[in-house]
């Protein structure tokens, strides 16, 4: 099946600095999205991205299919971004519908 | 919100015991996924229902089965508890064409 990496597994930051986080798939997929896990648990969409880039305020993303990797770039990080992000994969599964592999995630602590 | 609705949000129950677990899907979507995760670990895979059929099977014990309704509803039964399946169990709803997945706020099940 489908393998997913993100890296770095950790990250601690100042507020305001800047990171990437990477997501390293193993096969073509049809789907990929991130999420951001809040500390209180909570499943937060950010992006929907099978291919280009996306920015949604200080939150970016690229896919680049054809070479099995995704980005997240958090630019000017505030302590709200802490918590834990996860790239899923998705591609369509032989009962016609779609099938997700979760990475193990990368846990952002951003201080203050 | 993302519309996906899920109860209870936190349940504390004995070994031993069964318990029930319901999602209502986004207004529209006919797939319902159920994820587990146990603390501070990623998102396992259970079960996926495509308008009222199950369609994907992933680490889902015997222990555990799953049904979605008519309606679209789909509930999560639990039995046989143990302290090990203390977790945070997730719903997620998918609309048909672009597969996208939408999380429910999850329900928190502590076995004690």
């Amino acid at each position: 099946g489908i393998q997913v990496e993100q890296s770095p597994p950790d990250l601690i930051l100042q507020e305001g600095a800047n990171s990437t986080l990477r997501c390293n798939f193993s096969d073509s997929v049809n789907n990929l999205q991130w999420f951001h896990q809040n500390p209180w648990g909570q499943l937060i969409n950010l992006f929907y991205i099978p291919s280009g880039t996306k920015q949604n305020g200080r939150l970016s993303a690229t896919t680049v299919a054809t070479e099995r990797y995704s980005l997240l770039y958090i630019s000017s990080s505030q302590t709200t971004d802490s918590g834990v992000y996860f790239c899923a994969v998705g591609g369509v599964s032989t009962s016609g519908t779609y099938k997700y592999i979760f990475g193990t995630g990368t846990r952002l602590k951003v201080l203050a | 919100d993302s519309g996906v609705t899920q109860t209870p949000k936190h349940l504390i129950t004995a070994t031993g015991q069964r318990v029930t677990l319901r999602c209502s899907p986004r207004s529209g979507d006919l797939s319902v996924y159920w994820y587990q995760q146990s603390l501070d670990q990623g998102l396992q895979f259970l079960i996926q229902y495509y308008n009222g059929e199950e369609r994907a099977k992933g680490n889902i014990l015997e222990r555990f089965s799953a049904q979605q309704f008519p309606d679209l509803h789909s509930e999560l039964n639990l039995s046989s508890l143990e302290l090990g399946d203390s977790a945070l169990y997730f719903c997620a709803s998918s609309p048909e064409y672009t597969g996208e997945l939408f999380f429910g706020e999850g329900s928190r099940l502590t076995v004690l």
